[in-house]
């Protein structure tokens, strides 16, 4: 069973510049889920899909991010304007339903200068 | 704020000895708990997932969960180099579309 992918793997852009990044979860799964994860610190939960409909945003900063997850199966994580906070290692996870164990991509390691 | 407290660590101890890895939550409605193991640049990877009171055991690995104190541990038997990495205590948010509230980790180096 393939893993759950995410491009790229790297990314260096300048503060108030855009960014996207793209999770396809493993096949199957219903619920696709996007952390932050700052060094040093758990992953933080920023968005949730089920299907392709919204289950949480609520740690959503709504004014620069923005998610979607078209036809239930890829998703793409949008920042604009990125800020030097923003630098972090964004992981997108996925579980076949919503109260199952999740499992990880590589994650996007994002660093603004 | 729902909360998962680990000791960040680092935790160290030798090759061949048991490693206990503690953690604590405050959400009184969360029913599900899982260890994730992430080396350095690495993505966190499942290791064990418990529900219910008492231990569960999956090879090196013992998870134990009392709901009533609010805490779960992970024990990992014959410790070996390979298993130090960061074990993050995460416990599953059953008010907000079961989202994984993580603790911060707490870093295991096993010494040869």
């Amino acid at each position: 069973e393939a893993g759950v992918a995410q491009s790229p793997r790297y990314k260096i852009i300048e503060k108030r510049q855009s960014v996207a990044f793209w999770c396809n979860p493993i096949s199957g799964h219903a619920t696709l889920y996007w952390y932050q994860q700052i060094l040093g610190q758990g992953p933080k939960l920023l968005i949730q899909f089920q299907n392709n409909g919204v289950v949480d945003d609520s740690q959503l900063p709504k004014d620069r991010f923005s998610a979607e997850r078209l036809k239930g199966v890829d998703s793409t994580l949008k920042i604009q304007p990125a800020k030097l906070e923003d630098s972090a290692v964004y992981l997108c996870a996925s579980s076949r339903d919503f109260n199952q164990p999740q499992h990880f991509g590589d994650g996007t390691r994002l660093s603004i200068l | 704020q729902k909360e998962v407290e680990q000791n960040s660590g680092p935790l160290s101890v030798p090759e061949g000895a048991i490693a206990s890895l503690n953690c604590t939550y405050s959400d009184r409605g969360s029913q599900s708990f899982f260890w994730y193991r992430q080396y350095s640049g690495k993505s966190p990877e499942l290791i064990m997932s418990i529900y219910s009171n008492g231990d569960k055991e999956d090879g090196r690995f013992t998870a134990q969960l009392n709901k009533a104190s609010q805490y779960v541990s992970l024990l990992i038997r014959d410790s070996q180099p390979s298993d130090s990495a960061t074990y993050l205590c995460a416990a599953l948010d059953s008010n907000s579309g079961y989202a994984l509230n993580f603790g911060k980790g707490t870093s295991l180096l096993v010494t040869p």
